[in-house]
């Protein structure tokens, strides 16, 4: 059972446009929440986190909004910029790490 | 530079031949852990280690062993591989304070034959 779904494999955006990747979960345990970023033939790289007692977090052109009700958390990136384009995992935890299946984000010149 | 390190890259083998994957991190880290990536499935972890000597299973276990007997170094042992094995391997190292933003090695694809 999948207890962190990102339901959309792939995202195609126009530079400079806002990019925004969701992903849901089912445990309501989970208590700390992460984003990783993956380049072809590179590890994931640690991009962005939230603590479940907050809403959102922002690192420069990155923003993570957590809405608890409804399990689900959103990456936001303004604008989007070519180097951007790479494969978004999700992360949760409340004690073990569930990554999520990743979506491969596109951004076009 | 800091640095999780993973040998080889690639490795192609066949079914029962014990092999083992090293992973290595420079930057003093208490906890290791290995993934596998799938198509579909994203990351799932196989084992982590929480300090020397200190090792456990992860969601995926079966099939893999591992040790910790130095605290840089955390290798993956296949003893008996077989094509369900086949995957890209991850292993990552963070401080234990911040255990979940761990740092990732470039990944070992694996094929069995």
């Amino acid at each position: 059972d999948q207890q962190v779904k990102q339901n959309s494999p792939s995202l195609s955006v126009q530079e400079g446009r806002i990019s925004i990747l969701n992903c849901d979960y089912t445990n309501s345990m989970f208590d700390y929440f992460l984003w990783y970023k993956k380049y072809p033939a590179e590890g994931p790289t640690f991009l962005i986190s939230i603590s479940s007692i907050k809403d959102k977090n922002e690192d420069g052109r990155f923003t993570v909004f957590l809405n608890k009700s409804a399990k689900h958390l959103s990456l936001h990136i303004v604008p989007s910029q070519p180097g951007d384009s790479a494969v978004y995992f999700c992360a949760a935890t409340g004690g073990k790490l569930i990554f999520g299946q990743g979506t491969e984000l596109s951004v076009k010149p | 530079e800091a640095q999780v390190t993973q040998n080889p890259r690639y490795l192609i083998t066949v079914t029962g031949k014990k092999l083992t994957v090293t992973c290595s991190q420079n930057m003093n880290h208490e906890y290791m852990s290995w993934y596998r990536q799938d198509p579909g499935l994203g990351l799932r972890q196989i084992y982590y280690s929480m300090n020397v000597e200190v090792t456990d299973k992860g969601d995926v276990p079966e099939g893999y062993k591992v040790s910790r007997k130095e605290k840089r170094n955390f290798p993956l042992i296949l003893e008996s591989p077989s094509p369900n094995q086949t995957s890209l391997y991850f292993c990552a190292s963070s401080p234990r304070r911040h255990a979940n933003e761990q740092f990732f090695g470039p990944g070992t694809r694996l094929t069995v034959l």
